[in-house]
């Protein structure tokens, strides 16, 4: 069965600082899609990034990248510059013939 | 455009009493997910439509959840009656079409059994 890990229940860091969140999976597909969303207090949730399992290249968008290393399983989150506003609950999410999302990070910056 | 609408934002219930929530997707969204997130854990999918028609609701407890897409656009999901561990927040989310594209969610209701 696949499944989404995410290991650091809570991180911090300093603004203006890089933080990276941490995420694996399990799966015997090799066909799939990852993505990070991010939940902030109001709840709404937002798509951070997201990575297709057949591209090699990792996606980027602005200061937000992953490293994704998919035969380790990996697909870790890169903040760069962080910004107060980048304080939320960060859920890896995977999507194959099912849809997982793991159980979450909460990501505190302090100013 | 205008985003994924729930209603309403909170509610509160006593156990064995129902309850229904409402989703308005994104205009032209085929897709609808209804999730549930307890506290502190992720959300999971409780069902899937694709327009008016059910994709996936093998992790809704059918016993007492129940959904509904009529017409392909608006739904319901509806708890009776409800237990204390339903307690969470339910979270509505649209796409065009398949998951990849990745959701659009809803602002959810928080639900409380008491």
């Amino acid at each position: 069965a696949q499944t989404v890990t995410q290991s650091q229940p809570e991180m911090s860091v300093q603004e203006a600082e890089t933080v990276t969140l941490s995420c694996t999976y399990d799966t015997s597909e090799s066909d799939y899609y990852l993505f990070w969303y991010k939940q902030p207090p109001s709840r709404q949730m937002i798509l951070v990034i997201r990575q297709e399992a057949y591209k090699q290249q990792n996606a980027t968008e602005n200061r937000f990248s992953v490293n994704f290393q998919k035969a380790a399983k990996s697909f870790s989150l890169k903040i760069s510059d962080s910004q107060l506003g980048d304080a939320a609950m960060y859920f890896c999410a995977y999507d194959g013939n099912q849809f997982y999302f793991g159980t979450g990070t909460s990501l505190t910056v302090i100013p | 455009e205008a985003g994924v609408a729930q209603s309403p934002r909170y509610k509160i219930i006593e156990k064995r009493q129902s309850v229904a929530f409402w989703c308005n997707p994104i205009s032209g969204h085929a897709t609808l997910y209804w999730y549930q997130q307890i506290l502190g854990q992720g959300p999971k999918l409780l069902i899937q439509f694709q327009n008016n028609g059910v994709v996936d609701d093998s992790q809704l407890p059918k016993d007492r959840f129940s959904a509904e897409r009529l017409k392909g656009v608006d739904s319901t999901l509806k708890i009776q009656p409800a237990k204390l561990e339903d307690s969470a927040v339910y979270l509505c989310a649209s796409s065009v079409t398949e998951l990849r594209d990745g959701y659009t969610f809803g602002s959810g209701t928080r639900l409380t059994v008491v």
